[in-house]
This record gives C-alpha cells, structure tokens and sequence, in this order.
C-alpha cells in the first residue's frame, strides 16, 4: 500500500514536498513514481526514482522536480519548486511496475497553489 | 513525446451493453500501452497491459486489443461498478503519457 502526506496548500513561488510511506513491502525492490491530475483534468506523468539512484522526469517539469528515495523509512518523496497555480492538482504516488505500468497508486492528496 | 488520443470523450451505454473504447498513438509503440479505470473520487486503477493482459483480479469482461497505433478497451457487459472514466497509458517511449480520458456513463 501507498501513503501520500503533506501539505495541502502552498503558496506561489514555493517549494510544493510529499512524501509517500510505502508498507506491505520493500522500497528497494522497486521504481517508485509520482502522477498528478489537476481536478476535472487527465494524468500527467512527473517523474520516477530507484533507490540506487536511477532516475527520470518528465521534461515539462524537470527543471523544478526532484524525486527521492529514504530506505530506512521505506518512504519516497517528491519536491517540486517555484509553484504556480497550474500546479494545483491531486498528486498520486505509484509503483512503477517495470519502469512500464503504474501499480498500485496511492489514495492521492490534493495540493492547492494559492497565496 | 507520445500524444495519446482516445475516443470517443463521452460514451453513453445502458447497463448490460457493449462499450468499446479507442486509443490511438502519434507514433507506434508495439502492445506498450495500458489501460486504467478511475471512479469519482478515487485513483486510477489498472485493468490491462501488454494491451491485452488482464491486471490481477480484473474481470474477464474487460478485454484489451491492438498493436502499433490503434488499441481497444472492450468491456463486453457493462456493470454499474463500471461507469467510469478510463485511460490508455503508453510505456514505448519516455516521458509515459496517457490519453485524455473517455467517460463511460449511463444511458
């Protein structure tokens, strides 16, 4: 199972950071990702990480993502900087089943950008 | 990158019906595409891969088809779990992309 946590608003020009609790298994054993969906709208890839450190982002968003990997909390986390509203949006956090398909997802945690 | 376009936006079916849904790729990515399921509220949840391989528990109603460019999400009797929106997803080619979405509802 996956666990999002984090704020909930955030204000333009901030840095937006979530935080995934994997349980049920080990972080080490697979790619963990992060989808978001701005409300009424469809799913936009962000980015993934492997806990040795392999990684890969989505090039609308790479300039301001970062994507992390904590072993010892088998937790992963996102941080996605200079906020805008357009960054308003539900943010899952995913396995990423072979660096292919997205299972299981997350519950998603809306995060709003607004002063 | 990969532009995913599916269709139709808006599929309207009477429960028991056949829904057929489309999803075409800008360029050909071989059978690297899946397809997920998202109610109200809740998070996609994935139903098929390999454009064909039905995810773990998923009912035998949902059966997935195509290669290259064109790819179908059939669901051969629609129950009411099933009135949702659903989403085709490309794993050829990064950055991964999905469709914009086509939303089976009630007739």
């Amino acid at each position: 199972q996956l666990q999002e946590s984090g704020p909930g608003l955030v204000k333009p020009s901030e840095t937006l950071s979530l935080t995934c609790t994997v349980s049920g298994g080990s972080i080490t054993s697979y790619y963990w990702s992060w989808i978001r969906q701005p409300p009424g709208k469809g799913l936009e890839w962000i980015g993934y990480m492997y806990y040795r450190g392999s990684s890969n982002y989505n090039p609308s968003l790479k300039s301001r993502v970062a994507i992390s990997v904590d072993t010892s909390k088998n937790q992963f986390s996102l941080n996605l900087n200079s906020v805008t509203a357009a960054d308003t949006a539900v943010y899952y956090c995913v396995r990423l089943g072979s660096l292919n398909w997205f299972d299981p997802w997350g519950q998603g945690t809306l995060v709003t950008v607004s002063s | 990158e990969v532009v995913m376009t599916q269709s139709p936006a808006t599929l309207s079916v009477s429960p028991g019906e056949r829904a057929t849904l489309s999803c075409r790729a800008s360029q050909s990515v071989n059978s690297d595409l899946a397809w997920y399921l998202q109610k109200p509220g809740q998070a996609p949840r994935l139903l098929i891969y390999g454009a064909s391989t039905r995810a773990s528990g998923i009912p035998a109603r949902f059966s997935g088809s195509g290669s290259g460019t064109e790819f179908t999400l059939t669901v051969s009797s629609l129950q009411s779990e099933d009135f949702a929106v659903y989403y085709c997803q490309q794993y050829s080619f990064w950055p991964r992309t999905f469709g914009q979405g086509t939303k089976v509802e009630i007739k």
